[in-house]
Protein backbone atom coordinates (compact mmCIF):
# COMPACT_ATOMS: atom_id res chain seq x y z
CA UNK A 1 0.00 0.00 0.00
CA UNK A 2 1.19 3.52 -0.28
CA UNK A 3 3.22 5.00 2.69
CA UNK A 4 2.29 8.28 4.29
CA UNK A 5 5.02 10.14 6.54
CA UNK A 6 4.22 12.85 8.46
CA UNK A 7 6.59 15.41 10.10
CA UNK A 8 7.23 16.68 12.49
CA UNK A 9 5.42 14.91 14.72
CA UNK A 10 5.19 17.47 17.05
CA UNK A 11 4.51 21.31 17.15
CA UNK A 12 4.39 23.62 20.04
CA UNK A 13 3.99 27.07 19.07
CA UNK A 14 3.15 30.57 20.70
CA UNK A 15 0.00 31.66 19.73
CA UNK A 16 0.36 34.16 16.19
CA UNK A 17 3.07 32.13 15.30
CA UNK A 18 3.41 30.34 12.00
CA UNK A 19 3.88 26.78 10.99
CA UNK A 20 4.51 24.07 8.36
CA UNK A 21 3.55 20.73 8.18
CA UNK A 22 4.81 18.23 5.40
CA UNK A 23 3.53 14.90 3.86
CA UNK A 24 5.29 12.64 1.92
CA UNK A 25 3.95 9.94 0.22
CA UNK A 26 4.96 7.21 -1.91
CA UNK A 27 3.00 6.69 -4.48
CA UNK A 28 1.45 8.65 -7.00
CA UNK A 29 -2.85 9.54 -6.02
CA UNK A 30 -5.90 11.10 -7.66
CA UNK A 31 -6.63 12.08 -3.61
CA UNK A 32 -5.26 13.89 -0.60
CA UNK A 33 -6.90 15.26 2.12
CA UNK A 34 -5.94 17.36 5.11
CA UNK A 35 -8.00 16.69 8.15
CA UNK A 36 -8.18 18.05 11.74
CA UNK A 37 -8.76 15.71 14.47
CA UNK A 38 -11.07 17.85 17.17
CA UNK A 39 -10.99 16.64 20.89
CA UNK A 40 -14.01 14.50 20.55
CA UNK A 41 -12.35 12.49 17.78
CA UNK A 42 -14.33 13.47 14.46
CA UNK A 43 -11.95 14.15 11.52
CA UNK A 44 -12.71 17.67 10.35
CA UNK A 45 -11.63 18.14 6.58
CA UNK A 46 -9.14 20.73 6.27
CA UNK A 47 -8.61 20.22 2.01
CA UNK A 48 -8.88 18.15 -0.61
CA UNK A 49 -5.80 19.02 -2.70
CA UNK A 50 -4.50 16.27 -5.00
CA UNK A 51 -2.22 19.17 -6.48
CA UNK A 52 -1.86 22.78 -6.75
CA UNK A 53 -2.91 25.37 -4.00
CA UNK A 54 -5.73 26.41 -1.83
CA UNK A 55 -6.11 28.91 1.05
CA UNK A 56 -9.10 28.91 3.33
CA UNK A 57 -8.77 31.69 6.14
CA UNK A 58 -5.21 31.06 7.98
CA UNK A 59 -4.71 27.82 6.05
CA UNK A 60 -3.26 26.60 3.14
CA UNK A 61 -2.09 23.63 1.16
CA UNK A 62 0.11 23.10 -1.42
CA UNK A 63 0.46 19.58 -3.28
CA UNK A 64 3.24 19.15 -5.46
CA UNK A 65 2.08 15.17 -6.97
CA UNK A 66 5.13 14.96 -9.19
CA UNK A 67 7.26 15.42 -6.00
CA UNK A 68 5.30 13.26 -4.17
CA UNK A 69 4.91 15.74 -0.89
CA UNK A 70 2.07 18.10 0.26
CA UNK A 71 3.02 21.09 2.98
CA UNK A 72 -0.23 22.44 5.15
CA UNK A 73 0.39 26.15 6.34
CA UNK A 74 -0.98 27.37 9.68
CA UNK A 75 -0.59 31.10 9.73
CA UNK A 76 -1.50 33.59 12.96
CA UNK A 77 -1.94 30.41 14.64
CA UNK A 78 -4.77 30.58 17.37
CA UNK A 79 -5.34 28.38 20.56
CA UNK A 80 -8.26 26.54 18.57
CA UNK A 81 -5.71 25.19 16.30
CA UNK A 82 -4.15 23.08 18.73
CA UNK A 83 -5.15 19.09 17.97
CA UNK A 84 -3.87 16.20 15.40
CA UNK A 85 -3.62 16.86 11.71
CA UNK A 86 -3.62 14.12 9.40
CA UNK A 87 -2.24 14.02 6.15
CA UNK A 88 -4.43 11.20 3.97
CA UNK A 89 -3.95 9.65 0.30
CA UNK A 90 -6.00 7.16 -2.18
CA UNK A 91 -8.73 6.19 -3.99
CA UNK A 92 -10.85 3.67 -2.66
CA UNK A 93 -9.35 3.70 0.54
CA UNK A 94 -7.18 6.02 2.52
CA UNK A 95 -3.78 5.78 3.76
CA UNK A 96 -3.42 8.18 6.84
CA UNK A 97 0.16 9.35 8.02
CA UNK A 98 0.86 9.19 11.74
CA UNK A 99 -0.47 12.51 12.54
CA UNK A 100 1.24 16.16 13.42
CA UNK A 101 -0.09 17.12 17.24
CA UNK A 102 -0.06 21.01 17.29
CA UNK A 103 -0.14 22.86 20.77
CA UNK A 104 -0.78 26.06 20.40
CA UNK A 105 -0.09 28.13 23.54
CA UNK A 106 -1.57 31.59 24.49
CA UNK B 1 -26.96 19.16 4.01
CA UNK B 2 -26.74 16.31 6.97
CA UNK B 3 -23.40 15.27 7.69
CA UNK B 4 -22.23 11.36 8.11
CA UNK B 5 -24.36 10.40 11.17
CA UNK B 6 -22.80 7.65 13.12
CA UNK B 7 -24.32 5.68 16.11
CA UNK B 8 -23.95 4.90 18.82
CA UNK B 9 -21.57 7.50 20.00
CA UNK B 10 -19.62 5.31 22.87
CA UNK B 11 -20.44 1.78 23.84
CA UNK B 12 -19.33 -1.03 26.35
CA UNK B 13 -18.90 -4.41 25.37
CA UNK B 14 -17.45 -7.34 27.46
CA UNK B 15 -15.05 -9.36 25.94
CA UNK B 16 -16.47 -11.89 23.76
CA UNK B 17 -19.50 -10.51 22.79
CA UNK B 18 -20.31 -8.97 19.46
CA UNK B 19 -21.07 -5.09 18.58
CA UNK B 20 -22.80 -3.72 15.69
CA UNK B 21 -22.58 0.08 14.95
CA UNK B 22 -23.84 1.84 12.59
CA UNK B 23 -23.42 4.64 9.88
CA UNK B 24 -25.69 6.86 7.31
CA UNK B 25 -23.95 8.31 5.47
CA UNK B 26 -24.34 12.21 3.56
CA UNK B 27 -27.69 11.68 1.25
CA UNK B 28 -26.81 10.49 -1.94
CA UNK B 29 -23.65 9.46 -1.38
CA UNK B 30 -23.34 5.43 -2.54
CA UNK B 31 -19.80 4.92 -0.99
CA UNK B 32 -18.94 4.21 2.56
CA UNK B 33 -15.93 3.34 4.35
CA UNK B 34 -14.66 2.26 7.83
CA UNK B 35 -12.07 2.89 9.53
CA UNK B 36 -10.32 1.61 13.14
CA UNK B 37 -7.91 4.29 15.22
CA UNK B 38 -6.15 3.11 17.99
CA UNK B 39 -3.15 4.70 19.88
CA UNK B 40 -0.84 1.73 18.84
CA UNK B 41 -1.69 1.50 14.91
CA UNK B 42 -3.09 4.74 13.87
CA UNK B 43 -6.26 5.03 11.42
CA UNK B 44 -6.69 2.39 9.69
CA UNK B 45 -9.15 1.73 7.12
CA UNK B 46 -11.53 -1.59 7.45
CA UNK B 47 -13.79 -2.36 4.25
CA UNK B 48 -15.50 0.21 1.76
CA UNK B 49 -18.83 -0.43 0.39
CA UNK B 50 -20.32 0.73 -2.71
CA UNK B 51 -23.99 0.51 -3.65
CA UNK B 52 -24.48 -3.04 -1.53
CA UNK B 53 -21.23 -4.34 -2.40
CA UNK B 54 -18.00 -4.59 -0.60
CA UNK B 55 -15.55 -3.22 -2.50
CA UNK B 56 -12.35 -3.02 -1.22
CA UNK B 57 -10.78 -4.68 2.65
CA UNK B 58 -8.58 -3.61 4.81
CA UNK B 59 -6.34 -6.58 6.36
CA UNK B 60 -8.36 -7.61 9.68
CA UNK B 61 -9.81 -10.55 10.62
CA UNK B 62 -12.93 -12.20 9.53
CA UNK B 63 -14.59 -11.46 12.99
CA UNK B 64 -14.99 -7.52 11.52
CA UNK B 65 -17.73 -7.71 8.68
CA UNK B 66 -20.42 -5.15 7.45
CA UNK B 67 -22.84 -5.03 5.05
CA UNK B 68 -24.46 -2.04 3.14
CA UNK B 69 -28.50 -1.14 2.76
CA UNK B 70 -30.25 -0.09 -0.39
CA UNK B 71 -30.13 3.33 1.13
CA UNK B 72 -26.95 3.48 1.72
CA UNK B 73 -26.53 3.24 5.28
CA UNK B 74 -24.12 0.64 6.76
CA UNK B 75 -23.43 -1.20 9.70
CA UNK B 76 -20.39 -2.84 10.86
CA UNK B 77 -20.29 -6.31 12.88
CA UNK B 78 -17.60 -7.18 15.17
CA UNK B 79 -18.06 -10.50 16.40
CA UNK B 80 -16.36 -12.70 19.80
CA UNK B 81 -14.40 -9.06 21.00
CA UNK B 82 -11.21 -8.81 22.04
CA UNK B 83 -10.19 -6.05 24.54
CA UNK B 84 -7.46 -5.01 21.80
CA UNK B 85 -10.91 -4.27 19.56
CA UNK B 86 -10.97 -1.04 21.92
CA UNK B 87 -10.90 1.60 19.33
CA UNK B 88 -12.24 4.73 17.51
CA UNK B 89 -14.23 3.63 14.72
CA UNK B 90 -14.83 6.02 11.92
CA UNK B 91 -17.09 5.69 9.31
CA UNK B 92 -16.80 8.36 5.87
CA UNK B 93 -18.56 9.15 3.01
CA UNK B 94 -17.01 9.62 -0.20
CA UNK B 95 -17.94 12.14 -2.99
CA UNK B 96 -15.78 13.57 -6.21
CA UNK B 97 -14.31 16.00 -3.37
CA UNK B 98 -13.29 13.39 -1.06
CA UNK B 99 -14.33 11.81 1.74
CA UNK B 100 -16.75 13.43 4.65
CA UNK B 101 -15.95 11.01 8.77
CA UNK B 102 -18.58 10.99 11.40
CA UNK B 103 -18.05 11.79 15.06
CA UNK B 104 -17.14 8.53 14.91
CA UNK B 105 -18.05 5.33 17.82
CA UNK B 106 -15.47 5.06 20.27
CA UNK B 107 -16.00 1.03 21.94
CA UNK B 108 -14.22 0.07 25.10
CA UNK B 109 -13.83 -4.06 25.54
CA UNK B 110 -13.59 -4.82 29.18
Amino acid sequence: GIQVEQSPPDLILQEGANSTLRCNFSDSVNNLQWFHQNPWGQLINLFYIPSGTKQNGRLSATTVATERYSLLYISSSQTTDSGVYFCAVGDYKLSFGAGTTVTVRA
Amino acid sequence: KAGVTQTPRYLIKTRGQQVTLSCSPISGHRSVSWYQQTPGQGLQFLFEYFSETQRNKGNFPGRFSGRQFSNSRSEMNVSTLELGDSALYLCASRAETGYTFGSGTRLTVV
